[in-house]
């Protein structure tokens, strides 16, 4: 299993940008995905869940909820995250990461990304 | 502040034993949801290390051991390793948050 994150770059507040991750060695369509950020000197943030099959956004966390999109293209296996409106607390480094588990509330990351460094900043 | 808590570190020799501690509330760890562990080298891909409270991942070493109690829950290694040395996060699901990590415990080997 490997997924690869892209993307990142330094940006100005106010703007925008699209984290892709590419996954590969498993049934991308089968699985959800979540994106996970942390930011410099902090702890993880699970920022959103997207269900796999049709695809559905589940979850966003209140930090990002109505500013940040997450979406999937199974037939590029491919993982999205559409970032808008970006402040300075947005500035981590962004991972995706496959779930795995039963119910949902006990499903667990089984593999990640090594990550791509947003960096927010006047 | 992070919704579980965890010691912002933990050292030991060698060969020694060290446990990392992992304390939530009765809306995560103590509503029955299973708390897993992940560990973590900056500038890297974070690693499943122990899921659904006590299980190992094929290839992880029985070094590395979870378990649970209450609103808590606790990462036990031993056999310490100088390649040990690195950040360790508990994570769970909380019924008003979702998904939630602990502030994570950086592991030094001395």
């Amino acid at each position: 299993v490997q997924l690869l994150e892209s993307g990142g770059g330094f940006v100005q507040p106010g703007e925008s940008l699209r984290l892709s991750c590419t996954a590969s060695g498993f049934t991308f369509g089968d699985f959800a995905m979540s994106w996970v950020r942390q930011a410099p000197g902090k702890g993880l943030e699970c920022l959103s869940t997207i269900f796999g099959g049709g695809g559905s956004p589940y979850y966003y966390a209140d930090s990002v909820k109505g500013r940040f999109t997450v979406s999937r293209d199974n037939s590029k296996n491919t993982l999205f995250l559409q970032i808008n409106s970006l402040r300075a607390e947005d500035t981590a480094i962004y991972y995706c990461a496959k779930y795995r588990g039963m119910e949902y509330q006990n499903y667990y990351f089984d593999y990640w990304g090594q990550g791509t460094l947003v960096t927010v900043s006047s | 502040q992070s919704v579980l808590t965890q010691p912002p570190s933990v050292s030991g020799a060698p060969g020694q034993r060290v446990t990392i501690s992992c304390t939530g509330t009765s809306s995560n760890i103590g509503a029955g949801n299973d708390v897993h562990w992940y560990h973590h080298l900056p500038g890297t891909a974070p690693k499943l290390l122990i899921y659904s409270n006590t299980n190992r991942p094929s290839g992880v070493p029985d070094r590395f051991t979870g378990s649970k109690s209450g609103t808590s829950a606790s990462l036990a290694i031993t056999g310490l390793q100088v390649e040990d040395e690195a950040d360790y996060y508990c994570q769970s699901f909380d019924s008003g948050l979702g998904r939630v990590f602990g502030g994570g415990t950086k592991l030094t080997v001395l």
